[in-house]
């Protein structure tokens, strides 16, 4: 069974509009984070969402272009905002969860953005 | 900072085939290290973890040992099957239950049969 779902799970989007990309967890998690993977490259750490608090972000990316929303403690939403080209990539949140007697990160299927 | 370095590839080898790939890593502080696999049109997983020196991760018949004193993962198979073939990252987390977590680049494995 999924433990953590994205929607949508891929979009083709017009250059300069926004795409907002929705994350949930099955069970309540502290913390959340969003990743970004371009086109055959690695993943790259965008933003840490803690709920009740702005989100965290990493050297090279800012809150007006990925605004955040961390609502409560099984959703999160990631924006894309003001599209261009070169923000075609895979987004990803993932979660850490308690499984058994370990805690395990756990990541969605991810969100294929193609930005013409 | 935190970084983890890992071999380029692609790696291209033939069934049954000995698997080793590399993985050193930079941390401050004591991080949990990770392999991570991504096969063909589908999500990240969890291969293996180790979260202290010395210790083993294994799964699927993949090993990694957390290797201190050399700060290396390394990801190895004895023997390599076509289903193997997918992408690689190796990949730390450090700080208490956060799992704030850094990834290599990846390395693409192709098994031919």
């Amino acid at each position: 069974s999924a433990v953590i779902s994205q929607k949508p799970s891929r979009d083709i989007c017009q250059r300069g509009t926004s795409l907002t990309i929705q994350c949930q967890v099955d069970s309540q998690v502290t913390m959340m984070f969003w990743y970004r993977q371009q086109p055959g490259q690695s993943l790259t750490l965008i933003a840490t969402a803690n709920q009740g608090s702005e989100a965290t972000y990493e050297s090279g990316f800012v809150i007006d272009k990925f605004p955040i929303s961390r609502p409560n403690l099984t959703f999160s939403t990631l924006t894309v905002s003001n599209m261009s080209p070169e923000d075609s990539s895979i987004y990803l949140c993932s979660a850490p969860m308690r499984r058994g007697t370990n805690n395990e990160q756990f990541f969605g299927p991810g969100t294929r953005l193609t930005v013409l | 900072g935190n970084s983890v370095t890992q071999m380029e590839g692609p790696v291209t080898l033939s069934e049954e085939a000995f698997l080793t790939i590399n993985c050193t890593y930079t941390a401050t502080g004591y991080p949990s290290l990770f392999w991570y696999v991504q096969y063909p049109g589908e999500g990240l997983q969890l291969l293996l973890k180790a979260t202290k020196a010395d210790d083993k991760g294994s799964n699927k018949g993949f090993e990694a040992t957390y290797r201190k004193e050399t700060t290396s993962f390394h990801l190895e198979k004895g023997s390599v099957q076509v289903s193997d073939s997918a992408v690689y990252f190796c990949a730390l987390s450090v700080g208490t239950g956060g799992f704030k977590t850094i990834f290599g680049a990846g390395t693409r494995l192709f098994v031919k049969a």
